[in-house]
């Protein structure tokens, strides 16, 4: 079993949709949870960041953390066509920075 | 933020060729990551090191080495290039207070 598992996608919304993006992870000792972005042919940028259950909102982005249930989502509102990306999820079992990704979920917004 | 920057954005290298990739970060943070990352594979942790001189292997470390000399340097060397090696290389800076992971721009490294 991998150790942060995502649908690879593609996920396809229309332009002012909400993008719901799951990822799943198997150590009950991760500690911190990360969401990154990637456009094609450039390097991952943090978007979202969370530690403790429930939701953390910053502007259009939404991010859920259920630690009994294993998973964290990114809620996209309003999605726009550039947000159209590979989202990375990556988890942190030991404050060290030795976050452990998942392989990304490609997400296509149609105008 | 942290300022991650890696010394060649595109290297074209030859089989057997010694290669070096080169990143520096900004904010002397101690902990800095090398992954490399292929289509299908995501990122994969190649080497870390959480203090001068300090490294240690992470999950794909074959064929490949680290050097630490200065806190803001980390740099990544292929002691002799192969084929398998052509990926996109990654550097990372970590910030301690935020747990936030900061990349750079990437190097593209393709061997012949």
């Amino acid at each position: 079993q991998k150790e942060v598992e995502q649908n690879s996608g593609p996920l396809s919304v229309p332009e002012g949709a909400i993008a719901s993006l799951n990822c799943t992870y198997s150590d009950r000792g991760s500690q911190s949870f990360f969401w990154y972005r990637q456009y094609s042919g450039k390097s991952p940028e943090l978007i979202m960041f969370i530690y403790s259950n429930g939701d953390k909102e910053d502007g259009r982005f939404t991010a859920q953390l259920n630690k009994a249930s294993q998973y964290v989502s990114l809620l996209i509102r309003d999605s726009q066509p550039s947000d159209s990306a590979t989202y990375l999820c990556a988890v942190n079992h030991n404050q060290g920075g030795k976050l452990i990704f998942g392989q990304g979920t490609e997400l296509s917004v149609k105008p | 933020d942290v300022k991650v920057t890696q010394s060649s954005r595109y290297l074209v290298k030859r089989t057997g060729e010694k290669v070096f990739l080169e990143c520096v970060q900004d904010m002397d943070h101690e902990n800095m990551f090398w992954y490399r990352q292929d289509p299908g594979l995501g990122l994969r942790l190649i080497y870390f090191s959480y203090d001068v001189k300090m490294k240690e292997k992470g999950d794909i470390p074959e064929g490949y080495s680290v050097s630490r000399e200065k806190k803001e340097r980390f740099s990544l060397i292929l002691e002799s290039a192969s084929t398998n090696q052509t990926s996109m290389y990654l550097c990372a800076a970590y910030r301690t207070d935020t747990g936030e992971l900061f990349f750079g721009e990437g190097s593209r490294l393709t061997v012949l």
